[in-house]
């Protein structure tokens, strides 16, 4: 079935440095690629998305690739800060005769102060 | 914050009970989702519906069940709870999108279910 696999499960970082995200997605019908960050005890929040028709997109200190070919998205935080220490979620939409949005497990990220 | 509301915000119920959540969808929204998030795990999509019809469906068995109304709203039902029901389960409202392209999602603040 359909998979989203995102890696590191758990990424530190001192404050300052850039982190980066990857997930790999199997169906070829994703077109839609959010990612999502959670605080403990909160709902997700939207970050930043990106869609097929776009290799990178960016937003200040955020920015996300798109490789389709490869089935790779990335996320990547520049000049971190301890109050970017949260779970981040990437995800996949798709619709093939039914829409579905999958989630990767999560990465956990500290920042370092 | 997004304007998209759950209720209850937590509830308990023992196995074999039934359950029923509530969403209200951000203003201007007509296409609701419905996700499972386990302890320390990523959502689950259970399903969307879209002008009040099942619109697409993950892999969850018949006893997870959804209604959307006209105003939008929508409720996901659960019969036969088992443990592994405890969740925190997360709405999610979207505008339409004519093109087909997924549109960004607003989460709800969700409600987290405990099954004894």
């Amino acid at each position: 079935g359909e998979n989203v696999e995102q890696h590191p499960s758990t990424l530190s970082v001192q404050e300052g440095d850039s982190a980066v995200i990857k997930c790999t997605y199997s169906d070829s019908a994703s077109n839609y690629f959010p990612w999502y960050k959670q605080e403990l005890g909160k709902r997700p929040q939207l970050i930043i998305d990106i869609r097929s028709n776009v290799g990178e997109k960016k937003d200040q200190r955020i920015a996300v690739t798109l490789n389709k070919t490869a089935k790779h998205f990335s996320l990547h935080i520049t000049e971190t800060q301890p109050e970017d220490s949260a779970v981040y979620f990437c995800a996949a939409s798709g619709d093939t005769g039914g829409f579905k949005t999958i989630f990767g497990a999560g990465t956990r990220l500290f920042v370092k102060a | 914050e997004t304007g998209v509301t759950q209720s209850p915000t937590h509830l308990i119920k023992t196995r074999g009970q039934q359950v029923t959540l509530r969403c209200s969808s951000q203003s201007g929204h007509n296409t609701v989702s419905w996700y499972q998030q386990a302890l320390g795990q990523g959502p689950q999509f259970i399903f969307q519906y879209y002008r009040e019809e099942e619109n697409g469906r993950g892999n969850f068995p018949p006893r997870f069940s959804g209604l959307q109304f006209p105003n939008y709203s929508s409720e996901l039902n659960v019969n036969a709870l088992e443990l592994d029901d405890s969740a925190l389960y997360l709405c999610a409202s979207s505008p339409a999108n004519p093109s087909r392209q997924g549109s960004t999602q607003y989460f709800g603040p969700g409600t987290r279910l405990l099954v004894l």
